[in-house]
């Protein structure tokens, strides 16, 4: 199965700063299945990005994902408030599908 | 709106059996495949499995081989994910989740506690 790891662990940054949260893959994922989720604590996880880049309904345009193969990127470009939570990468290339360990975003 | 909406907390002693469930309204289940995916406290998610409603076809990871039983009901639009030979490790928050395309989960259940404990 495909191992996701998450870097950093967690990003202490200050509202209106820029996030960028890594997600790296073992082995290439494809067509660019990832998929990012937001989960906030008590609370079921949302999806942000999925196809690596487009962004899933509602979602605003601060949020944006890149990469492909095995390196995938998603940038917060202004933090707002609500944006402080957990961030998952997930593959869905490849069954079975798997998450990343998480990168938590909190207030600096 | 989907709205999916999974029945409450359980505890179960080792070795017995859970069986979880997962209603959905304001939309068509069938056409849909539906996953579970578990959140040990304080852990990342897992997917274990899924069904497409319309076709009873059942998918599940290799890890759950011969413990999990994902089956769904369409008359009621409900799915149930059931786990059994349960070990203190299966704690977790269970969450069903609509699959709008093969692994994309855009739409959620609330989530349901499985605590596993003599």
């Amino acid at each position: 199965e495909i191992v996701l790891t998450q870097s950093p662990g967690t990003l202490s940054l200050s509202p209106g700063e820029r996030a960028t949260l890594s997600c790296r893959a073992s082995q290439s994922v494809s067509s660019s299945y990832l998929a990012w989720y937001q989960q906030k604590p008590g609370q079921a996880p949302r999806l942000l990005i999925y196809g690596a880049s487009s962004r899933a309904t509602g979602i605003p345009d601060r949020f944006s994902g890149s990469g492909s193969g095995t390196d995938f990127t998603l940038t917060i470009s202004r933090l707002e408030p609500e944006d402080f939570a957990v961030y998952f990468c997930q593959q869905y290339g490849s069954s079975p599908w798997t998450f990343g360990q998480g990168t938590k975003v909190d207030i600096k | 709106q989907v709205q999916l909406v999974q029945s409450g907390a359980e505890v179960k002693k080792p070795g017995s059996s859970v069986k979880v469930s997962c209603k959905a309204s304001g939309g068509t289940l069938s056409r849909y495949a539906i996953s579970w995916v578990r959140q040990a406290p304080g852990q990342g998610l897992e997917w274990m499995g899924g069904v497409i409603p319309l076709f009873g076809s059942e998918s599940h990871a290799q890890k759950f081989q011969g413990r999990v039983t994902i089956t769904a009901d369409t008359s009621t639009s409900t799915v149930y994910m059931e786990l059994s030979s349960l070990r203190s490790d299966d704690t977790a928050v269970y969450y069903c989740a609509r699959e709008w395309t093969p692994g994309e989960f855009d739409y959620w259940g609330q989530g349901t506690l499985v605590t596993v404990s003599s």
